[in-house]
């Protein structure tokens, strides 16, 4: 049983252009929620994250936003960089139960052309 | 600062062996967690330690076990190995047992099962 989907396996953007991920989520006790990047024969490296309580989470070109009533929440990358070119994996957890184990969608492809 | 250490990077062991991962989390990370990635299954969650105490378990059967040392290093150990063990094993750690901090990975150990 899948908690976290992300249904777009794949992705292409333009250099410049906005990047926009997305990871929905079925258990309603999930209160922290992460986004991840990874490149081959690496690990994820953490990109950002956002709690339950907020809606919205910026770092520099990366802006995390959660729709807590839809289970939904979404990764935007501006501008998007060829250096963003790798798999982005969307996680959570439910730490309110004192589980600190993420559960992690399939991961979204993402391409950004020169 | 230095992130976190996985080794080795690559092993290829038998049917019916038994196998030893190690991972060296970044310093003053005191939770250890390990993952399983497989092109089936996604990253999925083998269990976690924190202070030498196991605190969290994946559903993995119990060929799969490990242990933390009092330098918050962490060992798996996976016995009696099948086919199907082959996987990324991936480490993560994060801060001092508190929930809801983001979990930082290591490049992980490519188990190959012959």
């Amino acid at each position: 049983d899948q908690q976290v989907k992300q249904n777009s396996p794949s992705l292409s953007v333009q250099e410049g252009r906005i990047s926009i991920l997305n990871c929905d989520y079925t258990n309603s006790m999930f209160d922290y929620f992460l986004w991840y990047k990874k490149y081959p024969a690496e690990g994820p490296t953490f990109l950002i994250s956002i709690s339950s309580i907020k809606d919205k989470n910026e770092d520099g070109r990366f802006t995390v936003f959660l729709n807590k009533s839809a289970k939904h929440l979404s990764l935007h990358i501006v501008p998007s960089q060829p250096g963003d070119s790798a798999v982005y994996f969307c996680a959570a957890s439910a730490g309110r139960t004192g589980a600190n184990n993420l559960f992690f969608g399939t991961g979204t492809r993402l391409t950004v052309i020169p | 600062k230095a992130g976190v250490t996985q080794t080795p990077r690559y092993l290829i062991k038998t049917r019916g062996q038994q196998v030893t991962l190690s991972c060296s989390p970044i310093s003053g990370h005191r939770s250890v967690s390990w993952y399983q990635q497989t092109p089936g299954q996604g990253l999925q969650f083998l269990f976690e330690y924190f202070s030498e105490t196991q605190r969290n378990k994946g559903n993995f059967p119990g060929r799969f076990s490990g242990r933390q040392f009092s330098n918050s290093r962490s060992e798996m150990n996976v016995s009696t190995l099948e086919l199907g063990d082959s996987a990324l094993y991936l480490c993560a750690s994060s801060l001092a047992g508190e929930n809801n901090q983001p979990q930082h990975f290591g490049d992980g150990t490519r188990l190959s099962i012959l």
